[in-house]
């Protein structure tokens, strides 16, 4: 348990339906990111935040995927209209800000499978 | 960050013995990290090795890195069940980490 949770841990859902997906980070942790991994595959980025300000979101995320952390703590991952192909495995992990090679604690990760 | 590629992209060994696994990338880096997965959790992070470092060791693990070859090895010495697991390393060191596929290995008891 590396102290960073995520909820729920499986989701099934039908094509066209809304999800959303929650973090809760390590407390001291300013940094949260989110990442989607597809079966066989390592983990992808799709986007994080330093506190509650949104760095950096990459072209993954198309305009059906939103992510927010109001408060600066946990952060919530909305897929609308969900399709088969966003079927994988997202993660969340957290890290202090002190510079690239901080490490990044991962959550256990909300498996998503689309119908 | 750069996509660091693992190799072989599958090993399976027994218990016991030793396995090594590759990493290649190709720019310059600040440092580069191997984490593992368990199947079907997140991951965890297991060592970090900095450019000006040549070689790390962590209980069982053992890290190289060869900047001139753009090149890192981890070594999982006595093996165990437990080890099951596939392995990434990530080269580079930014806010974004960049993952290649792993490698998955299989410690047969």
């Amino acid at each position: 348990d590396t102290g960073v949770s995520q909820d729920p841990r499986h989701k099934i859902t039908k094509r066209g339906q809304n999800v959303t997906f929650r973090c809760d980070p390590i407390s001291e942790h300013n940094r949260l990111y989110w990442y989607r991994q597809t079966l066989g595959q390592g983990p992808e980025f799709l986007t994080y935040f330093q506190n509650e300000a949104q760095l950096e979101k990459s072209r993954l995320l198309s305009d059906r995927f939103s992510a927010e952390r109001p408060k600066g703590s946990f952060s919530t991952l909305e897929i609308q209209r969900t399709e088969q192909g966003d079927s994988a495995m997202y993660l969340c992990a957290s890290s202090r800000e002190q510079g690239p090679g901080e490490t990044q604690y991962f959550g256990p990760g909300t498996r998503l499978l689309v119908l | 960050s750069q996509q660091g590629e693992e190799d072989p992209q599958a090993l399976s060994i027994q218990e016991g013995e030793n396995a090594t696994m590759n990493c290649s990338y190709k720019t310059s880096i600040n440092n580069l990290q191997w984490y593992r997965q368990n199947s079907g959790r997140g991951l965890v992070h297991l060592i970090l090795i900095r450019s000006n470092e040549r070689e790390k060791h962590s209980g069982r693990l053992r890290v190289t890195l060869d900047t001139s070859k753009k090149s890192s090895s981890l070594l999982i010495t006595a093996s165990r069940a437990a080890d099951t697991a596939s392995y990434f390393c990530e080269a580079g060191g930014s806010e974004k980490l960049v993952f290649g596929k792993g490698t998955k290995l299989t410690v047969n008891p």
